[in-house]
C-alpha cells in the first residue's frame, strides 16, 4: 500500500527546544516536500526536495530545515520552534513529473508554547 | 500573483443530495488542476487530476470539470453519502523551469446531514 508516514502526529514543545519531524514514503517517489496548514490559508510549501542531496526552499521556509540523505525519508527539523511555528504540517510526496498524484502524509500537529 | 479561490466557504446539505463545489484560478503558465479531499484532522486525498485538455474527469460519485478559457473548475457530488462531509481543496499546477509549482485553495468545507 503506497504510504507517506510523518511521526509525530502530535506534539506539544516549548519554544527553543529542538525537534525534528520524520516523513517516510515507500513508493521509491524522488519528490517530497513539507508543507504547513494554518485556518484559513491554503497549505503552503516550506521546503521541497527533487531528489537525494537536492533540496530548495518553498514559499514559507524561515525557521526550518530538511535533509534527503536516502530517497524515502524527508526529515523537517525546527532548530529552535516559536509559537508562531504552532501549525498543522503535511509531507507529501510524488514522482515528480507534472500531474502525477501526490500522496500526504496524515499530517503533524505541532504546538510550540 | 497566483491565486486559487474556492466557493463557498463552506455548505450543509441533506444526505442523498447533490451538490457543487467551484474553484476559480489565476495561476500562470497552467499545467494541470487536482481536486482533493480532506476529513478533519487527516491528509488530503487526490480525487482527479486534470490537464489542459481535459473537460470532465468522474471518479466514482465525484466529476469534476475544466474550463481553461475561463479558469474555473467545479467538483460535482452526486448522492451524497455522511462519509462526504470534509474539505475539498482545489490545487492549481503551474510549471516553472521544470518544476512544478502547486497554489492551494483553501477549500470548501461540506457538511451532509442525515
Amino acid at each position: 500500500e503506497a504510504q507517506v508516514t510523518q511521526n509525530p502526529r502530535y506534539l506539544i514543545t516549548v519554544t527553543g527546544k529542538k525537534l525534528t519531524v520524520t516523513c517516510s514514503q515507500n513508493m521509491n517517489h524522488e519528490y517530497m516536500s513539507w508543507y504547513r496548514q494554518d485556518p484559513g490559508l491554503g497549505l503552503r510549501q516550506i521546503y521541497y526536495s527533487m531528489n537525494v542531496e537536492v533540496t530548495d526552499k518553498g514559499d514559507v521556509p524561515e525557521g526550518y530545515k530538511v535533509s534527503r540523505k536516502e530517497k524515502r525519508n524527508f526529515p523537517l527539523i525546527l532548530e529552535s520552534p516559536s509559537p508562531n511555528q504552532t501549525s498543522l504540517y503535511f509531507c507529501a510526496s510524488s514522482s515528480g513529473a507534472a500531474g502525477n498524484t501526490i500522496y500526504f502524509g496524515e499530517g503533524s500537529w505541532l504546538t510550540v508554547v | 500573483k497566483n491565486q486559487v479561490e474556492q466557493s463557498p466557504q463552506s455548505l450543509i446539505i441533506l444526505e442523498g443530495k447533490n451538490c457543487t463545489l467551484q474553484c476559480n484560478y489565476t495561476v500562470s503558465p497552467f499545467s494541470n488542476l487536482r481536486w482533493y479531499k480532506q476529513d478533519t484532522g487527516r491528509g488530503p486525498v487526490s480525487l482527479t487530476i486534470m490537464t489542459f485538455s481535459e473537460n470532465t474527469k468522474s471518479n466514482g460519485r465525484y466529476t469534476a470539470t475544466l474550463d481553461a478559457d475561463t479558469k474555473q473548475s467545479s467538483l460535482h457530488i452526486t448522492a451524497s453519502q455522511l462519509s462526504d462531509s470534509a474539505s475539498y481543496i482545489c490545487v492549481v499546477s503551474a510549471m516553472r523551469f521544470g518544476n512544478e509549482k502547486l497554489t492551494f485553495g483553501t477549500g470548501t468545507r461540506l457538511t451532509i446531514i442525515p
